[in-house]
């Protein structure tokens, strides 16, 4: 059974500074790996996905993943308050986003 | 992404009846999920809707309480069963596209 494990919070940061969430993973075959956002009330929504070893930037978002340490984290830079939302991290043992497993996710405030 | 709705967006219901949610996506899809989010938690991934043959289900979830059906590769639905109010969840399809996996917007069930 794969598991997923994330933080759950609450993050609390200020406005303008970086928000680092982590997430940890124990299957080592895992190939995918995906960061969704969820306002309350809403469905999650995918802001990045990583496949390979390193860093990958989009936007204020970098995701970074380490396979050797079963670790992938979600940077946000120049925090806002519309950040403000829990975020999840999924991961699938193959490559693409099939049957994703989710860790618990994460809640994040970003304060004024 | 594709656009994906659903039906019911919400509904309030009696133990012992049985509710069926519509996923319908705006373009054809090979793969097609079913999640269902408890109060308070993560998502957990029901079943694998297949187009033409029975969905695959995960560990501790049944047909005969989670029927599935896949008519085409536009739809889907998902039955819940004989509802007790443990059944009180968001439930949510999902499709993927280009290897990654989106959300439909959900449909949050109470059951009295």
């Amino acid at each position: 059974q794969k598991e997923v494990e994330q933080n759950s919070g609450p993050l609390s940061v200020p406005e303008g500074a970086i928000a680092s969430l982590n997430c940890t993973y124990s299957d080592r075959v895992s190939q995918s790996f995906f960061w969704y956002r969820q306002y309350s009330g809403k469905s999650p929504e995918l802001i990045m996905s990583i496949y390979s070893n390193g860093d990958k930037e989009d936007g204020r978002f970098t995701a970074q993943l380490n396979k050797a340490s079963q670790y992938v984290s979600l940077l946000i830079r120049d925090s806002q308050p519309s950040d403000s939302a829990t975020y999840l991290c999924a991961v699938n043992g193959i490559q693409g986003a099939q049957k994703l497993v989710f860790g618990q996710g994460t809640r994040l405030t970003i304060n004024p | 992404s594709a656009v994906i709705s659903q039906k019911p967006s919400r509904d309030i219901c009696q133990r012992g009846t049985s509710l069926t949610i519509q996923c319908q996506v705006d373009s054809q899809v090979t793969m097609m999920f079913w999640y269902r989010q408890q109060p308070g938690q993560s998502l957990t991934l029901i079943a694998t809707a297949n187009q033409g043959s029975e969905a695959t289900y995960e560990s501790g979830f049944v047909i005969d309480k989670f029927p599935i059906s896949r008519p085409n590769l536009t739809f889907s639905t998902l039955t819940v069963s004989n509802m007790s109010p443990e059944d009180s969840s968001i439930y949510l399809c999902s499709v993927v596209g280009s290897n990654e996996q989106f959300f439909g917007p959900g449909t949050r069930l109470t059951v009295l």
